[in-house]
């Protein structure tokens, strides 16, 4: 079993729809969690960190933390097709430097 | 800000011949860097992690004569990959974190190598 598992998808919207992202973990030694989206042939890009339980909301994206049952989420509201991307999750221990990823969840937003 | 910069985003080199690559924080400085190969469809792999000033933690199964990592700086991480063969083809990210207590990375825009 993974440590970190993700729906690899593809998940398909329509433009303007909210695109719903979780991934669960396992290892209550994680800690901290990060949303990154990634195009083709580019490097990941941050979106969203949190260090706590709860939600913490920036732009469009609304990224939520459940320690309690090890399950973290992301809402990205008004798609639009350049939202089209694959998106990970990640997260770290506490001390720790490596950072474990779901293995990506392939999203489709279609005008 | 946090933004991570590579050169060059895509080399072509012959079998046999060595690839140095560069990897930036532009605006803050980097504690820890590390350095990711991806294959296509594929997750992230990470290769190795390193301090500035001391030697890379390299992943089991990374030969570490084969890819050579320097952070001499607190900006600037090179990966070298030394006789590079056909196999080493792949797509390379460098990612930075910032100082201690800070958890999340940045990523560069990689690089594509690939070796005829």
């Amino acid at each position: 079993q993974k440590e970190v598992e993700q729906d690899p998808g593809p998940l398909s919207v329509p433009e303007g729809a909210i695109v719903s992202l979780n991934c669960t973990y396992s290892n209550s030694a994680f800690q901290y969690f990060m949303w990154y989206r990634q195009y083709s042939r580019k490097g990941p890009e941050l979106l969203m960190y949190t260090y706590s339980s709860g939600n913490k909301e920036d732009g469009r994206f609304t990224a939520q933390v459940d320690k309690s049952s090890k399950y973290i989420s992301l809402f990205i509201r008004d798609s639009q097709p350049s939202d089209s991307a694959t998106y990970l999750c990640a997260t770290v221990k506490a001390a720790g430097n490596k950072l474990t990823f779901g293995g990506g969840t392939r999203v489709l937003v279609k005008p | 800000g946090a933004v991570v910069s590579q050169h060059p985003s895509w080399v072509i080199c012959k079998s046999g011949t060595s690839v140095k690559i560069e990897c930036r924080s532009l605006d803050f400085q980097a504690t820890t860097m590390f350095w990711y190969r991806q294959f296509p469809k594929q997750s992230l792999m990470l290769m190795a992690t390193s301090n500035e000033g001391s030697k890379a933690t390299y992943e089991q199964g990374v030969e570490k004569d084969k890819f050579l990592i320097n952070h001499a700086s607190l900006t600037l991480s090179t990966l070298t990959v030394t006789s590079a063969h056909p196999e080493d083809s792949s797509f390379y990210i460098c990612s930075a974190r910032r100082s201690t207590g800070h958890y999340e990375q940045y990523f560069g825009p990689g690089t594509r190598l690939t070796v005829t």
